[in-house]
């Protein structure tokens, strides 16, 4: 079975600090995973996605995330965030069939 | 630009009765789907559809039917609406990997 574990339901950090958000999957097989961006009121905006070859993966607004197979995991990180960055951020597992599995989300507060 | 839209954004019904969420894609796309988000759980697949007169169940199907009647227009029906199915609805579209989300139909079933 797949799952996708966010462990953080919310996150706060000041302006400017780094961040990292955490997910870990399950999955037996090749995963192709996606990090989206829920901004208050909007649907849900693609911010980076991993298929294979190089772990860490560029996304939109300066976020990247680091796929590890030997850890499961797929954290979301921002060198320097910004206020506008306030959202709820999901995970995504995709296992190639026609349904991908969510994790519950993390909410990141960014304080000026 | 690819778009998926959901109307109506905000839908407010009483116990027993029956609401229809509409969603049309101008994406071309086969696959659409419709989710549910609550907190804690994350979005949750209801129904989702690979054609016009196709339909596949989800994960969470039970008191919600769909109907595909069109390449781009997806419909999600609640025949006797409960409390429990107050939430937050999302329409997607899907092309190989990529999905395109809609903003959204917030159900207050009261």
């Amino acid at each position: 079975a797949q799952s996708v574990t966010q462990p953080d339901a919310r996150v706060t950090v000041s302006e400017g600090a780094s961040l990292q958000l955490r997910c870990k999957y399950s999955y037996s097989g090749t995963p192709y995973l996606f990090w989206y961006v829920q901004y208050p009121r909007q649907g849900l905006q693609l911010l980076l996605k991993y298929y294979s070859g190089d772990p860490v993966v560029q996304g939109v607004n300066g976020f990247e995330a680091e796929f590890s197979k030997s850890n499961s995991s797929f954290h979301l990180r921002k060198a320097s965030v910004h206020w506008s960055d306030s959202a709820v951020y999901f995970c995504v597992l995709s296992s190639n069939t026609n349904k991908v599995v969510f994790g519950t989300g993390t909410r990141l507060q960014v304080l000026p | 630009e690819a778009a998926v839209t959901q109307s109506p954004r905000n839908k407010v019904t009483v116990t027993g009765g029956n609401v229809t969420l509409s969603c049309r894609q101008t994406n071309s796309h086969n696959y659409m789907y419709w989710y549910r988000q609550d907190t804690g759980h994350g979005l949750r697949l209801i129904h989702y559809s690979y054609g016009a007169g196709n339909l596949q169940i989800g994960d969470v199907p039970d008191g919600y039917k769909a109907t595909r009647t069109t390449q781009e227009d997806f419909f999600l029906l609640l025949e006797l609406a409960s409390p429990s199915q107050t939430s937050l609805y999302f329409c997607a579209s899907r092309e190989g990997s990529d999905y395109t989300f809609g903003s959204g139909t917030r159900l207050l079933v009261i």
